[in-house]
């Protein structure tokens, strides 16, 4: 079985200042990885994901993670954030099977970006 | 080409009345993902349809609940005789085929079903 931890329910920050949002997962077999982005009374938008190869991966709006297999961790982050990037923000793995993938989604870090 | 379309956007049901609530996948799709956010939480798995075929419905509560998705129309997630407790947010996802992982699901906006 897998699970996904997200360490920080909520994380305030200024205009301009770097952000790191944090994500473990804890799985017996390999995983993709995908950082999701909920805006308020919205649907799910894919930000970013890790199939295979690179471990930084980068998404057109700034943000990057980065895969590390042995802390088993999968943080988001972004240099310089913008009032825009207030949202709530869901890390998720899907297991490698024969069969389809399903998304197990950590609890969500609600990200509030003051001016 | 428009997006995972879920109607309605928010519903209101008083606790014993049956709600439906749909999802028409992006054209193209053929795989369809229900998942259920409650207030606080994270999004968990409901169940994952094919064409007029359920492949896995292990996150489906046993009683009150079913999906289907017919050859011809939306998906429709019904539920009997609502209860407070399933007040949340239903989300569908589709995909163009089982690996959905590969490609990152494409999400509805949702429908937000308030039980009074």
């Amino acid at each position: 079985a897998q699970s996904v931890t997200q360490l920080d329910s909520q994380v305030p920050v200024f205009e301009e200042a770097p952000v790191e949002l944090r994500c473990n997962y804890s799985s017996s077999v390999s995983v993709y990885l995908f950082w999701y982005v909920q805006y308020p009374n919205q649907g799910l938008q894919l930000l970013l994901k890790y199939l295979s190869g690179s471990t930084l991966v980068e998404s057109i709006n700034g943000f990057e993670a980065e895969f590390n297999k042995s802390q088993t961790s999968f943080h988001l982050r972004k240099p310089s954030v913008h009032i825009s990037d207030t949202a709530e923000y869901f890390c998720a793995v899907s297991p490698f099977s024969g069969g389809y993938n399903k998304l197990i989604f950590g609890a969500g870090t609600r990200l509030a970006v003051h001016p | 080409n428009a997006g995972v379309m879920q109607n309605p956007r928010h519903l209101v049901r008083r606790r014993g009345q049956e709600a439906r609530l749909r999802c028409s996948p992006m054209k193209g799709h053929s795989h369809v993902y229900w998942y259920r956010q409650l207030p606080e939480e994270g999004l968990k798995f409901m169940v994952y349809l094919q064409k007029e075929n359920i492949i896995d419905e292990s996150g489906m509560p046993k009683e009150r609940f079913s999906a289907e998705f017919p050859k011809e129309g939306p998906s429709i997630l019904r539920i009997q005789q609502v209860v407070r407790g399933d007040s949340a947010a239903y989300f569908c996802a589709s995909s163009p085929a089982s690996r959905g992982g590969n490609y990152g699901y494409t999400f509805g906006s949702g429908t937000r079903l308030t039980v009074v």
